[in-house]
């Protein structure tokens, strides 16, 4: 079965500064989304890539799949306090076929003022 | 955009209890349902996918006797725990999925059984 890795699994940085968090499949990614969490909460909808070395931005976040795709990365430029929170990367592994969604372990996000 | 409204977002409940969680699709029509479970600090872990109009499918591990899963139109899937225990206090999330691509997830509810 497909498993998903994020590195790191905590981070906190200055405010102002950048980051990057890491995904990580064992199997090929046919569908790599990255969502964000407030603990306690929805998921909000970030990002979804699916060619190899796709790159999309949003605001001061971007997120890349390699080419091979089987490693994501989503970077966040210039991080302010808004950003904080846990970052999830979702793969489907049977891409279109069953349709569902699973998770990385997820990476906590704190950004200090 | 495509919303889930899920209720209610919390509830606390006695042992021995049953609990209904809903979600509805508000503006789409959700072909397809997962329900996940979330501990503290821990990931989205998957319980079960839910068709309309057939039985849910059930991820390893998950007691489909326990945690009945209905989706009896293609606006409204329900979570059920019965014989609630405080080992099932966690935090349950629906998600969807119509016809377009892309997976849409309600707020989430956080059980606390006493």
């Amino acid at each position: 079965s497909q498993e998903l890795e994020q590195s790191p699994q905590s981070l906190i940085v200055q405010e102002g500064k950048n980051l990057t968090i890491n995904c990580t499949s064992s199997k090929t990614l046919y569908g790599l989304y990255w969502y964000k969490q407030k603990y306690g909460e929805g998921l909000i909808f970030l990002m979804m890539l699916q060619k190899g070395g796709e790159e999309k931005s949003h605001e001061k976040i971007t997120a890349k799949l390699d080419e091979k795709k089987q490693q994501s990365s989503l970077h966040i430029t210039a991080s302010q306090p808004s950003h904080a929170g846990i970052y999830l990367c979702g793969a489907d592994p049977l891409y279109n076929q069953g349709g569902k969604l699973i998770f990385g372990q997820g990476t906590e996000l704190s950004v200090k003022p | 955009g495509a919303v889930v409204s899920q209720h209610p977002s919390w509830v606390i409940c006695k042992s021995g209890t049953s609990v209904k969680i809903e979600c509805r699709s508000l503006d789409f029509q959700a072909t397809t349902m997962f329900w996940y479970r979330q501990f503290p600090k821990q990931s989205l872990m998957l319980m079960a996918t839910s068709n309309e109009g057939s039985k849910a499918t059930y991820e390893q591990g998950v007691e489909k006797d326990k945690f009945l899963i209905n989706h009896a139109s293609l606006t409204l899937s329900t979570l059920t725990v019965t014989s609630a225990h405080p080992e099932d206090s966690s935090f349950y999330i629906c998600s969807a999925r119509g016809r377009e691509p892309g997976y849409t997830f309600g707020s989430g509810t956080r059980l606390t059984v006493v």
